[in-house]
């Protein structure tokens, strides 16, 4: 059974500071992807990736499949990224397993 | 970029009523398309997957006569909450993942049930 597993759980930061936040899972699998959720509900999909690494503005993602993690980071963070952050694998079938999701706020 | 919206965003009802959720792909096609239900506080647990033109694949747990899902076309996916309960107030998310692209999927804002 793949677990996913997201650390931390919680994290606060001042604005600008950069920010990681680390997922690992347990098996194999064809994807990996990032969602971004705001309080109020909406998920954003922030990056999908198989493979290397991707940036797209201020955040980016790397995966290393052989030690099954990947990360987020976020590089001079605001307020606005203050949101629960998700890590989702999909393994052998096209399901979503989620991890617990990292809360985080930036503070002015 | 792909979206997908959700209507309504907000829904309050009555028990014993039925809601129907929709979930459009607006930009892309979706041959299949999954349904979330998020508790507060919680992940997103996995419904059913909608597949256009055939059944619904329910997750074990999940009632299907309670939660009926139709998706009729390529971009639009149906979730009905029959006789709706207090219990199924939740935020239910639909996400529709683009066809011929294995992996890539996008997320509906989500639909906020309340029942009365």
């Amino acid at each position: 059974k793949n677990e996913v597993e997201q650390s931390p759980q919680n994290l606060t930061a001042q604005e600008g500071e950069f920010i990681t936040i680390n997922c690992s899972y347990s098996v194999g699998i064809s994807a990996l992807h990032w969602l971004q959720q705001h309080p109020g509900g909406g998920i954003v999909s922030l990056f999908m990736l198989s493979s290397g690494k991707k940036k797209h503005g201020r955040l980016i993602a790397t995966i290393n499949i052989q030690e099954k993690h990947s990360s987020l980071h976020i590089t001079a963070s605001h307020p606005r990224d203050s949101a629960v952050y998700i890590c989702a694998v999909i393994y052998n079938t096209d399901k979503l397993i989620f991890g617990t999701g990292t809360r985080l706020q930036v503070f002015p | 970029g792909a979206v997908v919206s959700q209507h309504p965003s907000r829904v309050i009802c009555k028990s014993g009523t039925s809601v129907k959720i929709e979930c459009r792909s607006l930009d892309f096609q979706a041959t299949t398309m999954f349904w979330y239900r998020q508790f507060p506080k919680k992940s997103l647990m996995l419904m059913a997957t909608s597949n256009e033109g055939s059944k619904a694949t329910y997750e074990q747990g999940v009632e299907k006569d309670k939660f009926l899902i139709n998706h009729a076309s390529l971009t639009l996916s149906t979730l009905t909450v029959t006789s709706a309960h207090p219990e199924d107030s939740s935020f239910y998310i639909c996400s529709a993942r683009v066809s011929g692209r294995d992996y890539e999927q996008y997320f509906g804002p989500g639909t906020r049930l309340t029942v009365t």
